[in-house]
């Protein structure tokens, strides 16, 4: 069985400052996928960044990157340089080798001017 | 198409009703999955398919919902009397087939949703 735990229900950040967002992940899969997305309150998901578990480097996009420890089974998201539109809800995922995807309950990012 | 299209975007139905909310995944995608979100949580699970097969459908809530994908493109999850507790947002997303881990064609594109209401 998967596993996705967000423990931060919610978490503050200074524009222009970086922010943390964690998560750890549970799975048998010897091979697997870990994802995050990006929700505004408009609803509609976007996906931000990709790790695979095989992996030796850890994943960048633009500002985004994702802190991936696979012995501590971690695969934390990392954004730079916070914008007031990074002010969402953030999720992490990850799929395996049957293909299911399994999403964690999210934290909500807040951005302070 | 471009994108994963959802249909209806918005539905109010009267307990006891029977909906239906259709998906149009990406052309070529093999993957499809069903979640349902309700507000402030995360996407839950609901069911996946492989072109027309059903390979895992776990996360229906109980025998009231229905989801299929006959050709293996479009799917259409199905809620038979709807309760007030069916209410959520139903997201499809689609993705090529599993590719290995380090392939980052794994990634699913998801739909906008379909917000169902049941007064």
């Amino acid at each position: 069985a998967q596993k996705i735990t967000q423990t931060q229900p919610g978490m503050f950040v200074q524009e222009k400052e970086a922010v943390t967002l964690d998560c750890t992940y549970d799975t048998s899969d010897p091979s697997y996928g870990l994802f995050w997305y990006k929700q505004p309150s408009s609803g509609e998901m976007i996906f931000l960044i990709y790790q695979g578990s095989y992996d030796q480097q850890n994943a960048t996009e633009g500002r985004y990157s994702l802190n991936f420890q696979k012995a501590r089974k971690s695969a934390n998201l990392v954004i730079s340089a916070s914008q007031l539109g990074d002010s969402a809800m953030y999720f992490c995922a990850m799929r395996g080798n049957a293909g299911k995807s399994t999403f964690g309950d999210g934290t909500t990012l807040t951005v302070k001017p | 198409g471009a994108g994963v299209s959802q249909s209806p975007r918005y539905k109010v139905a009267k307990r006891g009703q029977d909906v239906a909310l259709r998906c149009d995944p990406i052309s070529g995608h093999v993957s499809l999955f069903w979640y349902q979100q309700a507000l402030g949580q995360g996407p839950e699970f609901l069911t996946y398919f492989q072109n027309e097969a059903q390979l895992d459908k776990s996360g229906l809530p109980s025998d009231r919902f229905f989801a299929e994908r006959p050709e293996g493109s479009v799917s259409t999850l199905k809620i038979q009397r709807t309760q007030q507790e069916d209410s959520a947002v139903y997201l499809c997303a689609s993705s090529l087939r599993w590719q290995g881990a380090s392939s980052g064609a794994n990634v699913l594109t998801f739909g906008a949703g379909s917000r169902l209401t049941v007064l």
